[in-house]
């Protein structure tokens, strides 16, 4: 069974420009969820898929949005990059019925830095 | 809205010492609680969950017991090692939007 994998590793932009960050999901899974990360601060929570439809949203703005799958694979998108995007960014997949909570299992994340 | 209280870090302890990370929690009904563990340069990885009141989970030698009256789930462990250094992290799930609420973590030091 292959884990939560996500690509890529580190990524260095500018400000304004726009970002893509891919996750592949632990197989059998079928909800993934990202995360930001702060340095020194704890995960937040930025949307959640569930069969390929936004399941649930923090209080992040448009300009964070995603993608999943058919396969489960999932995309977050950055547009606009401000320098307080700088941060590592996880991805989690669970296998959820889209209203009950279960276990998320987490990816070694993408740090962004944005300069 | 939800939140989780750590205490503040860095802990430092010597080898075999005992270690308790208090975690405290606000939400209604009956959220899942969640211990994350993040070694340095690394994701989160699971270390234990409980799903209901006086649930009690544990993984490599670590404990927590959901304790709804004190809406706690303090994590313990009898005697750590230096590869327990690590920050970890309290968590809480609520069934609505399957998203997962994180303390501030706590950076644990254990040394030789």
């Amino acid at each position: 069974e292959t884990g939560v994998t996500q690509s890529p590793t580190h990524l260095i932009k500018t400000r304004g420009q726009q970002v893509t960050l891919r996750c592949s999901s632990q197989s059998g899974h079928n909800t993934v969820s990202w995360y930001q990360q702060a340095l020194g601060q704890g995960p937040q929570f930025i949307f959640q898929y569930y069969r390929e439809e936004e399941n649930g949203r923090g209080n992040f703005p448009p300009r964070f949005s995603g993608l999943q799958f058919p396969n489960y694979s999932s995309e977050l998108n950055v547009n606009a990059l401000e320098l307080d995007d700088s941060a590592l960014y996880l991805c989690a997949s669970g296998w959820g019925e889209g209203s009950v909570g279960d276990t998320q299992y987490f990816g070694p994340g993408t740090r962004l830095t944005v300069l | 809205g939800n939140s989780v209280t750590q205490m503040e870090g860095p802990v430092t302890l010597s080898e075999e010492a005992f270690l308790t990370i208090n975690c405290t929690y606000t939400a209604t009904g009956y959220p899942s609680l969640f211990w994350y563990v993040q070694y340095p340069g690394e994701g989160l990885q699971l270390l234990l969950k409980a799903t209901k009141a006086d649930d009690k989970g544990s993984n490599k030698g670590f404990e927590a017991t959901y304790r709804k009256e004190t809406t706690s789930f303090h994590l313990e462990k009898g005697s750590v090692q230096v590869s327990d250094s690590a920050v970890y992290f309290c968590a809480l799930l609520k069934a609505a939007g399957n998203k997962l609420t994180f303390g501030g973590g706590t950076r644990v030091l254990v040394k030789p």
